[in-house]
C-alpha cells in the first residue's frame, strides 16, 4: 500500500545549525510529494511540494528534493532558526487523498 | 480574510453525548476534509467531500458522522459509538485539481471527561 516513513524526533539543534529531517515513502506510480508544517497550537500549513522526479521544492530556506530512485524527499535547511521549532509532516497524493507521515518535531535552542 | 474557521477551540464532554464541530471555509474551495491527530499517529483521514451534497468515508470514519449541504460548511459529529474521541481535530479545505494542497484550520480540541 502507500506511506510514508518519517525519523523519529525530536530533533534538537542550537540556532544556525544545518537540519535535514529524512522521509521515505512507499507509493505505485509517481506520487505528488509535499512538506507541511505546524506550529503549536496551530493547523497545518503547507511548506513545499514537488510533483515529478528530480523536482526540488523550496519555501522560507527550506529545500527537498523529489528522489525516485530512492524514493525519498527529505527536508534540509542550511541555517535553522528558534522560530522554526515546529511538528513538520511528509505527505503523499498517489490517487485522490493526502496521505500523511506521522511527523517530526524539531526543537531549536538559542 | 479568506480562511477556514473551525469552532469551538476547546470542548469537553461526557461519555454518551454527542457533539458537533463546525467548520466554515471561505475560499470557495470544492473539496473539504476532516482529519484526526494524535500524538505519535499523524493525522488520519475520517472523512471528505469534494462536492456539495456529497461525501466519502476516509481510513477512520467508525463514529463519526457528517454533512455537506453548502458549500461553504461540512461539520462534523463524534457520536457516542466513537470509543476513544479525545484528539484534535483539523478541517481542511482544497480547490479541484489541487489534491495534496491543503488549506487547514486551527483545529478543535476534544476532551471526554
Amino acid at each position: 500500500g502507500n506511506s510514508v516513513t518519517q525519523m523519529e524526533g525530536p530533533v534538537t539543534l542550537s540556532e544556525e545549525a544545518f537540519l535535514t529531517i529524512n522521509c521515505t515513502y512507499t507509493a505505485t506510480g509517481y506520487p505528488s510529494l509535499f512538506w507541511y508544517v505546524q506550529y503549536p497550537g496551530e493547523g497545518l500549513q503547507l511548506l513545499l511540494k514537488a510533483t515529478k522526479a528530480d523536482d526540488k521544492g523550496s519555501n522560507k530556506g527550506f529545500e527537498a528534493t523529489y528522489r525516485k530512485e530512492t524514493t525519498s524527499f527529505h527536508l534540509e535547511k542550511g541555517s535553522v532558526q528558534v522560530s522554526d521549532s515546529a511538528v513538520y509532516f511528509c505527505a503523499l497524493v498517489p490517487d485522490d487523498k493526502l496521505i500523511f507521515g506521522t511527523g517530526t518535531r524539531l526543537q531549536v535552542f538559542p | 480574510d479568506g480562511g477556514i474557521t473551525q469552532s469551538p477551540k476547546y470542548l469537553f464532554r461526557k461519555e454518551g453525548q454527542n457533539v458537533t464541530l463546525s467548520c466554515e471555509q471561505n475560499l470557495n474551495h470544492d473539496a473539504m476534509y476532516w482529519y484526526r491527530q494524535d500524538p505519535g499517529q499523524g493525522l488520519r483521514l475520517i472523512y471528505y467531500s469534494q462536492i456539495v451534497n456529497d461525501f466519502q468515508k476516509g481510513d477512520i470514519a467508525e463514529g463519526y458522522s457528517v454533512s455537506r449541504e453548502k458549500k461553504e460548511s461540512f461539520p462534523l459529529t463524534v457520536t457516542s459509538a466513537q470509543k476513544n474521541p479525545t484528539a484534535f481535530y483539523l478541517c481542511a479545505s482544497s480547490p479541484t485539481g489541487s489534491t495534496g494542497e491543503l488549506f487547514f484550520g486551527e483545529g478543535s480540541r476534544l476532551t471526554v471527561l
